[in-house]
């Protein structure tokens, strides 16, 4: 089984950075990815690691540590509209298509 | 626009009742999932159908069937409604499985509510 972690809830200050942890736990693990979430909305793909290191897109970066079983997101210069969910989620690799999401991470971005 | 599009986007059932939760995606992606997201539970995956003509249990199947009636409807059926399924439920749709090329696009849900 796969079993993903992250802090339920984390605030943060506009324009500031912040940073958004996820551990993982799995019989198997290909790769790594982020979504968003606003409240009452649909998940938006953010961003996907296969490969440890930092991916970034703008603002966002992800990062994944394969030895450590562990990613973060990273979101900077904060913004009003970033205020909402983030979830990780992992998947087994070829052959499945068992994609598993963590419970998510609640960001608060205040003035 | 492109995306998935999922029908209705509320519900409310009696205990017993049956309904079907719709979902077209016309980005001609081979793989469709029905995730439910329940507070604090994150998304779980009830179904998936990886290409047409096949559907497979994901975590959750209990208490629901699903048809892929063809590359882009891939429907999610309750027989008997429980208090339990009460939920959002999402439809989302990849062109590969897992989190290749781009990874999963999402419908905007449908919020049931079982009495």
């Amino acid at each position: 089984g796969q079993s993903l972690e992250q802090p339920s809830e984390v605030t943060a200050v506009e324009g500031a950075i912040v940073q958004i942890n996820c551990t993982y736990q799995t019989s198997g693990f290909y790769g790594l990815s982020w979504y968003q979430q606003h409240d009452g909305g649909a998940p938006t793909f953010l961003s996907y690691n296969a490969l440890d290191g930092l991916e970034e897109t703008g603002r966002f970066s992800s990062f994944l540590s394969r030895s450590d079983s562990y990613g973060y997101l990273l979101l900077q210069e904060l913004q009003m509209k970033d205020s909402a969910s983030y979830f990780c989620a992992s998947w087994p690799g070829a052959g499945s298509y068992q994609l598993t999401f963590g419970k998510g991470t609640k960001l608060s971005v205040i003035p | 626009n492109a995306g998935v599009t999922q029908t209705p986007k509320f519900q409310v059932l009696k205990t017993g009742q049956s309904m079907t939760l719709q979902c077209a995606q016309d980005m001609n992606h081979n793989s469709m999932y029905w995730y439910r997201q329940d507070p604090g539970m994150g998304l779980r995956l009830i179904y998936y159908s990886a290409s047409e003509g096949t559907t497979d249990k994901g975590e959750v199947p209990n208490g629901y069937n699903v048809s892929r009636l063809n590359k882009r409807e891939f429907s999610l059926r309750l027989e008997s409604a429980a208090p339990s399924q009460t939920s959002v439920y999402f439809c989302a749709s990849s062109e590969a499985p897992g989190q290749a090329l781009g990874g999963y696009t999402f419908g905007s849900g449908t919020r049931l509510t079982v009495v």
